[in-house]
Formats: structure tokens, sequence, C-alpha cells
């Protein structure tokens, strides 16, 4: 089983604000980054740290955790924002990192 | 601009070795951790190994382990996987990764486009 849990999919409609979640013990410890990944294109760096988006990325997008849990969230979702989204963090050991089994996002 | 160009992806049998190789340019490659990283057909991403700037400290997946190993050169910038007993199970897209930080961080903000790897008789 994984150590960081994530829904494998969700939709929201255009417009809409959506959250993807990311469960695993070591999000106590750890911050989660996130990753959006569209067909055919190398994943790119959407959050990291407590909530800090790398330059380009739109404020609409952004980044929290709660006890075991960090989660992702989308206001005023655009089309362009259906891709698939990857959470990584520390494992449960600390000293290697894994990845979350993604999220497909469908927008309607 | 930040170029990570993988190469050194193949068909290759299982039980065979391989070597991939990331050519970094763009940034000062000895000031940052570097990953590599793999997805396989239709599935997830998969962090297979990290290196910190100075190549002290070195991380893999417990999938990899004992059979991958990961190194730099700094004076050639450039960043290699050595993978021996390959499985089928690793037939996979590689990526190379920089990290934000000279230590092995999950921030990565710059990808290659990736070398496939497939593992089969």
């Amino acid at each position: 089983s994984s150590e960081l849990t994530q829904d494998p999919a969700v939709s929201v409609a255009l417009g809409q604000t959506v959250r993807i979640t990311c469960q695993g013990d070591s999000l106590r410890t750890y911050y989660a980054s996130w990753y959006q990944q569209k067909p055919r294109q190398a994943p790119v760096l959407v959050i990291y740290g407590a909530n800090k988006r790398p330059s380009g990325i739109p404020d609409r997008i952004s980044g929290s955790s709660s006890g075991n849990a960090a989660s992702l969230t989308i206001t005023e979702t655009q089309a362009e924002d259906e891709a698939d989204y990857y959470c990584i963090s520390r494992g449960s050991s600390g000293n290697h990192l894994v990845f979350g089994g993604g999220t497909k996002l469908t927008v309607l | 601009e930040v170029q990570l160009v993988e190469s050194g992806g193949d068909l290759v049998q299982p039980g065979r070795s391989l070597r991939l190789s990331c050519a970094a340019s763009g940034f000062t490659f000895e000031d940052y951790a570097m990953h590599w990283v793999r997805q396989g057909p239709g599935k997830g991403l998969e962090w297979v190994a990290g290196i910190s700037w100075n190549s002290g400290s070195l991380g893999y997946a417990v999938s990899v382990e004992g059979r991958f190993t990961i190194s730099r050169d700094n004076a050639e910038n450039s960043l290699y996987l050595q993978m021996n007993s390959l499985r089928p199970e690793d037939t996979a897209l590689y990526y190379c990764v920089k990290d934000m930080s000279q230590q092995e961080g999950s921030s990565w903000p710059s990808w290659g486009q990736g070398t496939l790897v497939t593992v089969s008789s």
C-alpha cells in the first residue's frame, strides 16, 4: 500500500472550487509538494513548502495541511487545469521520498 | 534557461545493465541536489533516487536500492543513473530532475523530457 493516499479521480464544474487531498502519516512531520501533469508532458511543480507557488503558477492554486493530510485547492477552475495531480513528501522513515498515487482532475 | 537532457534509454533484456545520463545547463549545477524520477506506461510518478549537491547524501527508493546507483560529475555538469539487474517492472520513462536546494527535497522546478527504458526479453 502507498504511504501517501490520493483519490484516483475528482471532477469539478468549470469556474468552481475543487480540493484534492493527500493523506499519510509522514505529513504530520513533512510538507508535501504538488505536481501537475498533463498528457504527454513532464510534470510541473505547482505548490511547495507550506503554501508556496513557483513563478508562473496562478494564485488560484493554493496548498494547505492539517494533521496527516495535505490539500491542493483550485478556485475558479479553468479547462486548462484538467490534469493529473501528484503529491510527494518524505516516507515514514524520513530517508526517502514517495509520491501519492495521483488524482485525475476532470473539468466538466 | 534551465535545460536537462536525458540519454541512454534503450530496450534491454531482464538481468542486464544500463546507464542513463543527464546533461545539465543554464544553471550552476554544483549548487543543487538532483533526482531521477520514473513513470511506467499508464502509471503514476515514482521517485527513484536523489543526490545532494556534493554527493555527500544519496537516497534510493526501496524498489531499486541495491540495484541502481546515482552519481554526478559537477565538473561535467552531468547526472547519472547506473541500473543493474534490470527487471520488467523497471520499464518506464526516466526523468532527470533539478531540486530547489543543495540537499534532497521534494521541490523540483525543472524536469527533463525523459528517456525511455524498456526491459523485455
